[in-house]
This record gives C-alpha cells, sequence and structure tokens, in this order.
C-alpha cells in the first residue's frame, strides 16, 4: 500500500512558467513532509520541507504547500529554468526516528 | 563541510556473489540509512542505523544487511545476489534525533548491476 503517491509520472512546463508537483498521502500520522531533486546519476539533493503545523513555507522559487485535511501537499516552481528538469520526490515521516516515505517521483522537463 | 560519501560509484558483480556497500555521513551526523531505487520505482528504504544500532527495518529480505560502525560509517550487503538487485543503492544521514525536521542528506549512490 503506497502512503504516498505522486500520481503524475511526468510533467512538461514552459520556461518561465509555473510547475506544480503534486503529492498525495494517506497516513494521517505524517507531520513532517519534505521533496527532493534528483538528476540522472546522482543522490536526491534536498529542496525545501514543510511541518504539518504550517500550510506554506517558501524558498526562493519554490514553495510547498501542504493541505491537511486534503492529505496533499503541492511544490510550486515559479520561474521554472531549463536547470529544474529532474526527477521529484516527495516524502513524509511521522517522527524524527522513522523513515521517510517516498512517492515514486514526477519528471519535470522545462522546455526552453 | 563534506557530503555524504558513497564508495564504490559503480560496480558489476555476478548473480549469486556478494556485494559490500560503504558510506561515510556528513560529519557529526549518527544516523545513517540506505535506499534501493530501480527504475520506475520510488526509494525504497532498506534499514536505518542510529549509533551502532539498527533503529528502523525495512521489507527487505535477509540477504541485505547493514552495520554501523563507532564513527558512525556504515556498510550494507547483500548477499547471493540476483538478477533484480540491480539497483542504485542510495545512502542518508542525518543527525539522528527525535524531531521529525531532522533532515536527511543523500550520497550520490551506487550503482550496482547484476550479470
Amino acid at each position: 500500500d503506497q502512503q504516498v503517491k505522486q500520481n503524475s509520472p511526468s510533467l512538461s512546463v514552459q520556461e518561465g512558467r509555473i510547475s506544480i508537483l503534486n503529492c498525495d498521502y494517506t497516513n494521517s500520522m505524517f507531520d513532517y513532509f519534505l521533496w527532493y531533486k534528483k538528476y540522472p546519476a546522482e543522490g536526491p539533493t534536498f529542496l525545501i520541507s514543510i511541518s504539518s503545523i504550517k500550510d506554506k513555507n517558501e524558498d526562493g522559487r519554490f514553495t510547498v504547500f501542504l493541505n491537511k485535511s486534503a492529505k496533499h501537499l503541492s511544490l510550486h516552481i515559479v520561474p521554472s529554468q531549463p536547470g529544474d528538469s529532474a526527477v521529484y520526490f516527495c516524502a513524509a515521516r511521522y517522527s524524527g526516528n522513522t523513515p521517510l516515505v517516498f512517492g515514486k517521483g514526477t519528471r519535470l522537463s522545462v522546455i526552453a | 563541510k563534506a557530503g555524504v560519501t558513497q564508495t564504490p560509484r559503480y560496480l558489476i558483480k555476478t548473480r549469486g556473489q556478494q556485494v559490500t556497500l560503504s558510506c561515510s555521513p556528513i560529519s557529526g551526523h549518527r544516523s545513517v540509512s540506505w535506499y534501493q531505487q530501480t527504475p520506475g520505482q520510488g526509494l525504497q528504504f532498506l534499514f536505518e542505523y542510529f549509533s551502532e544500532t539498527q533503529r528502523n527495518k525495512g521489507n527487505f529480505p535477509g540477504r541485505f544487511s547493514g552495520r554501523q560502525f563507532s564513527n558512525s560509517r556504515s556498510e550494507m550487503n547483500v548477499s547471493t545476489l540476483e538478477l533484480g538487485d540491480s539497483a542504485l543503492y542510495l545512502c542518508a544521514s542525518s543527525p539522528g534525533g527525535v524531531t521529525p525536521g531532522n533532515t536527511i542528506y543523500f550520497g550520490e549512490g551506487s550503482w550496482l548491476t547484476v550479470v
């Protein structure tokens, strides 16, 4: 049973536009959510995170929104750049000593 | 600050052999986790070590094992390799406390191909 789901395997966006990557979760005990970005043949790189006590967190071009009632979070990238083309993973955990649970990822292609 | 270091980066093994992968976490980090990534799949959690003790374990067969040393460095071992074990094996480190906000940082991974 997949506890973290990224239902869109891929997404194409034009350079300069907004990219919205979505993630749904089923475990209501999750209280911390992270986004990672991964290039081929490299390890995932931490991007941004959000605690369940917040509904929004911003870091430069990246904003994560959390809707706890819908068990849904999204990552917004504005403006999108070609260098953002990568696979984005959503992950969740419910305490500091539990493993991260990952979605299967969404491949973002930013077209110049 | 040095990142998470994994060795070797690439290796090819024959079915039935065993393999050992190594990971050096970020200095000061006491938790090391291992993940497996196969094509089209997300990251599957293997196990986590904290202060030399296995703290969490994923749903992998007993052929997959690991350990952590007193300096927090970790190794994972896969015995009796199968073709399906071909994957990217990722090591991640974190401070290891109970705060959910502890970010996990990944190494670049070890690419294992089983032929």
